[in-house]
């Protein structure tokens, strides 16, 4: 069985610049999350999706960040204008629901450098 | 709020030898606990966790943790490691927040 795929695994951009990430969670998976992992951090959550729904986006910097999950599967992360800060790993993980006892399967993340 | 303090950011240890990852949390509502391992370039991976029950849980790849609820701890311990084991180590808590909240990590590193 598949695990969490997520492209492209390394990203180099300047800043201003935009930049996507995508996900695509393990197959009948509702729940899908989105994590920031700084240097030498814990990852730290961004948003959580609710099949289609985004339930908990309160970490989400929404001035430069959106996210979409349309039809329940895969996602995608947008950051416009991009900062010399957002320089991270981006996680991507899904469980079978959002019970807080399920095991969260993460992918291998994207690796940002803003130059 | 809750919140995970791994005290010790590297641990070094010789292969066949024990090791103990320290991890404490603080919560003001029940709690479920996880271990994940993450090797380089890869991302995270279960290795056990605490849901209710028996407070001594085991995991996979030989690890174990014990759940002490007058400590608040939930340390990580493998009785013999190897070289294979070297990662990043990192304790997590759910609870009143609704979501899983990390500690910083321990970089284990196995040297022969």
């Amino acid at each position: 069985e598949a695990g969490v795929v997520q492209s492209p695994r390394y990203k180099i951009i300047e800043k201003k610049q935009p930049v996507a990430f995508w996900c695509n969670p393990i197959s009948g998976h509702n729940t899908l999350y989105w994590y920031l992992q700084n240097l030498g951090q814990g990852p730290e959550l961004l948003i959580r999706y609710e099949n289609e729904e985004a339930v908990d986006d309160s970490q989400l910097p929404k001035d430069r960040f959106s996210a979409e999950r349309l039809k329940g599967v895969d996602s995608t992360l947008k950051i416009q204008p991009a900062e010399l800060g957002d320089s991270a790993v981006y996680l991507c993980a899904s469980s079978l629901d959002g019970g807080l006892h399920n095991e969260q399967f993460f992918g291998p993340g994207t690796r940002l450098t803003v130059l | 709020a809750q919140s995970v303090t791994q005290l010790d950011s590297q641990v070094p240890v010789f292969e066949e030898a024990p090791v103990e990852l320290r991890c404490n949390y603080s919560s003001s509502v029940s709690v479920y606990l996880f271990w994940y391992v993450q090797y380089p370039n890869q991302g995270l991976q279960l290795l056990l966790k605490y849901l209710s029950g028996s407070t001594l849980v085991k995991g996979i790849n030989g690890f174990e943790a014990e759940f002490n609820k007058s400590q608040t701890s939930f340390h990580l311990r493998k009785p013999s490691v190897h070289i294979s084991d070297t990662a990043e180590y990192f304790c997590a808590v759910t609870g009143g927040g609704n979501k899983l909240t990390f500690g910083t990590g321990t970089q284990l590193k196995v040297e022969l």
